[in-house]
């Protein structure tokens, strides 16, 4: 049981390339999400999927594509890298009303240059 | 009026002391009200949560206090250790009764060190 997986770890882009961040969970929740973590301003929700076959947008969804590939798999676009877009992302997954804990992935750093 | 105002950014306390981190919001529909811990080059973990029904929730050595009226709710860490040297993050949610997801809204963090 290996819970929220994401791939790559660590990537580093060029300005105007694209690339996906892969997240899967083995935990058979219904909802995703992603996020990004920015020094000095907490965690902020990019987009959702509150079941397969539904995405929305979140906080900051500018820049971003998302794709609810089946239950377990809910992978994040950059079509075309921008330095603002550095951060590292977190997937996490979660299943209400039976539990509203958010379990995280372990990240991937994104460096833009 | 989404917003959670955390503070303080930074904390230093010696080992056996009480660290508090305190959160505030405006959005009195929140109803669901979890605290993160985060180590580093990891990511978060749910530690505790606590609905606005009741005042208090202790789990071991971490407990909220929940203020309604005020919209402000803490974290006590009693006897604090270095293993509990880490950042966290404090959140809000909505639609939580019942809802078909719960969009986090978190604060922006407080670094902890707890010196030996």
């Amino acid at each position: 049981n290996a819970g929220v997986t994401q791939t790559p770890k660590f990537q580093v882009l060029k300005t105007g390339q694209s690339m996906t961040l892969q997240c899967a969970q083995d935990m058979n929740h219904n909802s995703m999400y992603w996020y990004r973590q920015d020094p000095g301003m907490g965690l902020r929700l990019i987009y959702y999927s509150a079941s397969e076959g539904t995405t929305d947008k979140g906080e900051v969804p500018n820049g971003y594509n998302v794709s609810r590939l089946n239950k377990r798999e809910f992978s994040l676009r950059l079509e075309s890298a921008a330095p603002s877009q550095t951060s590292v992302y977190f997937c996490a997954s979660s299943d209400p009303p039976l539990t509203y804990e958010q379990y995280f992935g372990p990240g991937t750093r994104l460096t833009v240059t | 009026q989404q917003q959670v105002k955390q503070s303080p950014q930074s904390l230093i306390v010696q080992k056996g002391g009480i660290p508090i981190i305190n959160c505030a919001y405006e959005n009195t529909a929140f109803d669901y009200f979890p605290w993160y811990q985060q180590f580093p080059g990891k990511g978060p973990a749910l530690l505790i949560a606590i609905r606005p029904d009741v005042s208090e929730k202790k789990e071991g050595r971490f407990t909220i206090s929940f203020n309604k009226s005020a919209k402000q709710f803490s974290l006590h860490i009693m006897d604090s250790q270095p293993g509990d040297s880490a950042t966290y993050f404090c959140a809000a949610s909505l639609e939580s009764y019942g809802g078909a997801t719960n969009k986090l809204i978190f604060g922006t963090g407080t670094l902890l060190a707890v010196q030996p």
